[in-house]
């Protein structure tokens, strides 16, 4: 019975480059939502997605920052030209429906170089 | 907006005994839950508890239970016979349950208890 799925675990980017992290949620969960943490800090809302749709990107930073949850496959997280501040643990979670309690992955480390 | 915060940066306690990790929540939704997750050095997140607004009980997990004072909008975690491996940093979080913040879960800035011989 697998729990939320993250990979990588970790991820070292060069700053200009693009970071694709991937979630797939607990089997029957079709709620999936994305979170970051900074060092020392609690995790911050990103984004809420439902299977092809994005119902909450109000944490979202505007610019080089997108997520998908497309009807097959897992639900990626996208940064493209990724900075230093960039740098921190991304956490996915998900539910069986969106009033149910949120269940994390072990998360992605992303250092930029 | 909801705010959830954790006044205490850092707490020891010695093994066996019990300890009270406090939260302090801020929020304008009639109904939420609070949460509690246990991040251990490792980095993943462990839920732990819940309580919702309208339980009449306090919460309680095994060696876990939630001290739910609704008046003073607290929610304290309360981990009792203390073992090493409960070493780790602790969020309390919290949701709403109106539409706009259904979603999402709001944290605090974390406790980090250490668990000591």
């Amino acid at each position: 019975n697998a729990g939320v799925m993250q990979n990588p675990r970790h991820l070292v980017r060069r700053r200009g480059q693009e970071a694709r992290l991937r979630c797939s949620p607990m089997k029957g969960h079709s709620h999936v939502y994305w979170y970051r943490q900074l060092p020392e800090e609690g995790l911050k809302f990103m984004v809420y997605l439902q299977k092809e749709n994005i119902i909450d990107e109000s944490g979202m930073p505007k610019e080089r920052f997108s997520a998908e949850f497309p009807k097959e496959g897992p639900s990626i997280l996208r940064i493209q030209q990724v900075v230093r501040g960039d740098s921190a643990a991304y956490f996915c979670a998900s539910s069986k429906e969106f009033n149910q309690p949120q269940h994390f992955g072990d998360g992605t480390r992303l250092s930029i170089l | 907006a909801q705010k959830i915060t954790q006044t205490q940066p850092g707490m020891f306690v010695q093994e066996k005994e019990a300890v009270t990790l406090d939260c302090t929540y801020d929020t304008s939704d009639p109904s939420y839950g609070l949460f509690w997750y246990k991040q251990p050095s490792s980095g993943e997140m462990i839920f732990l508890i819940y309580q919702g607004s309208y339980d009449q009980q306090n919460a309680t997990e095994g060696r876990y239970s939630l001290n739910f004072q609704k008046a003073r909008k607290s929610a304290n975690l309360v981990i009792s016979a203390s073992q090493l491996g409960d070493s780790a940093m602790y969020f309390c979080a919290m949701r709403g349950y109106n539409t706009g913040t259904a979603s999402k879960l709001t944290f605090g800035t974390g406790t980090r208890l250490q668990v000591t011989l």
